[in-house]
């Protein structure tokens, strides 16, 4: 099974700061991976797809990239509403597995 | 508008069972992959089950093999998972997702059902 590792668990970023987010794939996964952002009571809403391509109707301030086993999900100019947590996927195999998770809230 | 409405959760003792149901609307059933995902309580997403689009290959965590039955009904538009001796660890809310036409992500969620064991 491919592992999928985030970090930081945990950041604190004030409005206007740009977070960086790092997932990292315990087997080349190529760039079969999604990133996700869910909110408290809320299904994931997907973000970004194929490591780097944005989904529709998600803001430019969200990019992705990467590929093989290292990725970064970044937030510029992060807004109020970007406090939430994340989560990123692999699609290269099954069982298909999701990272941990990371947390982003008000500092 | 695509639309996946989950039923069939609830409070159930362990060893009992559940079908969950998801209903679609919205798009093309028939066309697309389909997986069920879990988020216990407090805890992040994991990948349950899928099945193709006529329901002659399905694929299972680990932890639900034997346990759990993953199926479909093309004319009805609906997925199911049936779930066999539960254990408290299944507790979670469960959702069912379409694979995006790109490939294996979700870019529609359903709402979710609170599955609980516990006696």
């Amino acid at each position: 099974d491919i592992q999928m590792t985030q970090s930081p668990s945990s950041v604190s970023a004030s409005v206007g700061d740009t977070v960086t987010i790092t997932c990292r794939a315990s087997q080349d996964i190529s760039s079969w991976l999604a990133w996700y952002q869910q909110k408290p009571g809320k299904a994931p809403k997907l973000l970004v797809y194929l490591a780097s391509r944005l989904q529709s109707g998600v803001p430019s301030r969200f990019s992705g990239s990467g590929s093989g086993t290292d990725f970064t999900l970044t937030i510029t100019s992060l807004q109020p509403e970007d406090f939430a947590t994340y989560y990123c996927q692999q699609a290269n195999s099954f069982p298909l597995t999701f990272g941990p998770g990371t947390k982003v809230d008000i500092k | 508008e695509v639309q996946l409405v989950e039923s069939g959760g609830g409070l159930v003792q362990p060893g009992g069972s559940l079908r969950l149901s998801c209903p679609a609307s919205g798009f093309i059933f028939s066309s697309h992959w389909m997986t069920w995902v879990r988020q216990a309580p407090g805890k992040g997403l994991e990948w349950v089950a899928n099945i193709n689009q006529d329901g002659s290959d399905t694929y299972y965590v680990e932890s639900v093999k034997g346990r759990f039955t993953i199926s479909r009904d093309n004319v009805k538009n609906s997925l199911y998972l049936q779930m066999n001796s539960l254990r408290a660890e299944d507790t979670a809310i469960y959702y069912c997702a379409p694979w995006s036409d790109s490939g294996g992500w979700f870019d529609t969620w359903g709402q979710g059902t609170l599955v609980s064991v516990s006696s």
